[in-house]
This record gives structure tokens, sequence and C-alpha cells, in this order.
């Protein structure tokens, strides 16, 4: 089946640093990604809509210059957390879009800002 | 503006009950798909139902079952026999276009609490 793989699962940084998330799709092409957050049990929010080869959608309320979201490819998002604070730390999950399914998720990564 | 109500926060249930999670939503489209999700501890979401608004027919699968009723808006899951591994949270979501964007909408999840 449609498999998205997310990496890492788990990051710890340092307050001021800049974290990567990638979201691959490893057997389908997805011309669409999007980017949720969670905070503790709480829901997931849309953050961002990413389309390969154009500007992300951001959400009402999402800082642009702080969550960067790049499409370069067919088989690639990436979600860069710039200048990382602790209030930050949240789990990030990527998703894409499948014709019969409807979506598919990554796995999530778990950030925590130190 | 699309929205997903879960009212049931946290539920909690003897193993083999059956228990229904509710799920609420409000939508000006005509054409819509509503979906059920499991997220386990570990965080990834396991896909259960994808509903489109133009079948109202209720699915079952296994110790899963899903009712769409189209005239109270509302899409609720029944788990018979309930299993221990059944414990998670469970997200209902709505799929609609925004002004040609296409977006998902959850709920704020139910936690469920199997006991053995």
């Amino acid at each position: 089946g449609a498999v998205v793989s997310q990496h890492p699962s788990r990051v710890i940084c340092k307050s001021g640093t800049s974290v990567k998330i990638e979201c691959r799709s490893l057997d389908f092409q997805a011309t669409t990604m999007f980017w949720y957050r969670q905070f503790p049990k709480k829901s997931l929010m849309l953050m961002a809509t990413s389309n390969e080869g154009s500007k992300a959608t951001y959400e009402q309320g999402v800082e642009k210059d702080k969550f960067l979201i790049n499409h370069a490819s067919l088989t690639l998002s990436t979600l860069t957390v710039t200048s990382a604070h602790p209030e930050d730390s949240s789990f990030y999950i990527c998703s894409a879009r499948l014709v019969e399914l409807g979506y598919t998720f990554g796995s999530g990564t778990r950030l925590t800002v130190v | 503006a699309q929205k997903v109500t879960q009212a049931q926060t946290e539920i909690s249930v003897v193993e083999k009950e059956d228990v229904t999670l509710d799920c609420v939503y409000e939508t000006r489209d005509t054409t819509y798909y509503l979906f059920w999700y499991k997220q386990p501890p570990s965080g990834e979401l396991v896909f259960l139902i994808r509903r489109n608004s133009f079948d109202e027919q209720n699915e079952i699968s296994g110790r899963y079952s899903w009712n769409f009723q189209k005239s109270t808006s509302s899409f609720n899951f029944t788990i018979t026999a309930s299993q221990v591994v059944d414990s998670a949270v469970y997200f209902c979501a709505l799929s609609e276009r925004d002004f040609g964007n296409e977006k998902l909408t959850f709920g704020t999840g139910t936690r469920l609490t199997i006991i053995p």
C-alpha cells in the first residue's frame, strides 16, 4: 500500500537551532502533501499544504518564516522549524493525498526544544 | 467553514463491552468525505474508513461498524466486543474543498480506554 515515510521520529534540539523534518512517499508520487501539528492530548491542526514545484499554502496564524516548507520533488516534502523555541515543541505529522483512501499519514515526529 | 465535533472526550469500558463513538459534522458542501482514524500511543494515524457524502449505507468491518446519517450530520463509530488493543484516541475527520483548496478537518478526538 501507499506508504509515507517520515523522519526523524524523535528529535531534541536546543533553542535557536533549526530542525528539518522529511516526509517521503515511498511507492507513489505525491503532488500535494499536508503538514499537521498536534499538541499533547489535542487534535491535529493543519499548518500548511505543500505543493510540488510551487509555494506552500499556509493556514491562518502559521508563521511562514518559522515553518519553512519545501516540496522540491514528487516524493519529498520537508518542514524546517527555524530558530526553534520551547513553544515549538510538538508532534508534527505529514500526510499525502491518495485517490483510493483519501489520505495516508507519516508516523510523526516528536520535536522537543530545550 | 467546516467543523467536526466529537463530544466524548474520554470513554472507558470494560473489555467485551460494545462502545459507540459519536461524530457530528458541519459543512456547506454537498460533496464531502468523512473519515475515522485511530491513533495508538505510538502516535501514527491508522486509517479506518472513508465515506463519501452520497453513500449513506452503513458499513461493517469485523468488530467495527459505522452509521452515517446525513439527516443528523452524524457519522458514528461502534466497536463491538471491545478488546484492550482497541485502546487509542479515535479521530473523526471531514474533507471538503474550501475555495478550491482541499482541507481535512479533524475533530478533537475521543480517548478510548478498554479495561481488562
